[in-house]
């Protein structure tokens, strides 16, 4: 059972580079979402999703964006990379509890 | 908006030391609560939930949480810490069922020999 996996693991970006940050889980879970943590900080909700077809913003939406097309897969999308957003990116699925992924740590340079 | 303390940012222990790590919520329903561990270098990982019934709730190794409502609470404890227990940890309430929860800054607990 794998649970929330996150792909890639590491990543280094230029400054406006775009990329895709990838997050399946196999759990059926309608529940999901996207966090930033930054060093020595807690957890920052990006966006999360309710279901298929359905999205919303959290905390720290700008440069970022998000497709929920199917209740599997939910990917994050950096369209212009800055370096305020180098962090690490978590990935977490919910059903009465989260299931996190083990993360993708990002800098951009 | 509900919120979520966690008063004490950093924690330290001697090995075989008992532990409490505290966790207060501001809203007047009960929510579901829960507590999450994360290693250095890891993801998340679910240690226990309350959702209601009985408030002293058994997690995964070896911890537990006691719900308070007079007090707010949802304190973790161990009655003896081992050093593979050095790590962040996160309280989180979802007030509403809706599967979102919010969570706390953290606690970091370092363990001394």
């Amino acid at each position: 059972n794998a649970g929330v996996t996150q792909t890639p693991k590491f990543r280094i970006l230029k400054i406006g580079q775009s990329m895709t940050l990838q997050c399946t889980q196999d759990m059926n879970h309608n529940y999901m979402y996207w966090y930033r943590q930054d060093p020595g900080m807690g957890l920052k909700l990006i966006y999360y999703s309710v279901g298929a077809g359905i999205t919303d913003k959290g905390e720290v939406p700008n440069g970022y964006n998000v497709s929920r097309s199917t209740t599997e897969d939910f990917p994050l999308r950096l369209e212009l990379a800055a370096p305020s957003q180098t962090s690490v990116y978590f990935c977490a699925s919910s059903n009465l509890g989260y299931t996190f992924g083990s993360g993708t740590r990002l800098t951009v340079v | 908006a509900q919120s979520v303390t966690q008063p004490d940012i950093h924690i330290t222990v001697s090995e075989g030391a008992s532990l409490e790590l505290r966790c207060n919520y501001s809203y007047g329903a009960t929510p579901y609560l829960f507590w999450y561990v994360q290693s250095p270098g890891q993801g998340l990982q679910l240690l226990l939930k309350y959702f209601s019934g009985d408030t002293l709730v058994q997690g995964i190794k070896g911890f537990e949480a006691e719900f308070k409502r007079s007090q707010s609470s949802f304190n973790l404890r161990k009655p003896s810490v081992h050093w593979s227990d050095a790590a962040e940890y996160f309280c989180a309430v979802d007030l509403t069922n809706a599967g979102k929860s919010t969570f706390g800054d953290g606690t970091t607990l370092t363990v001394k020999p």
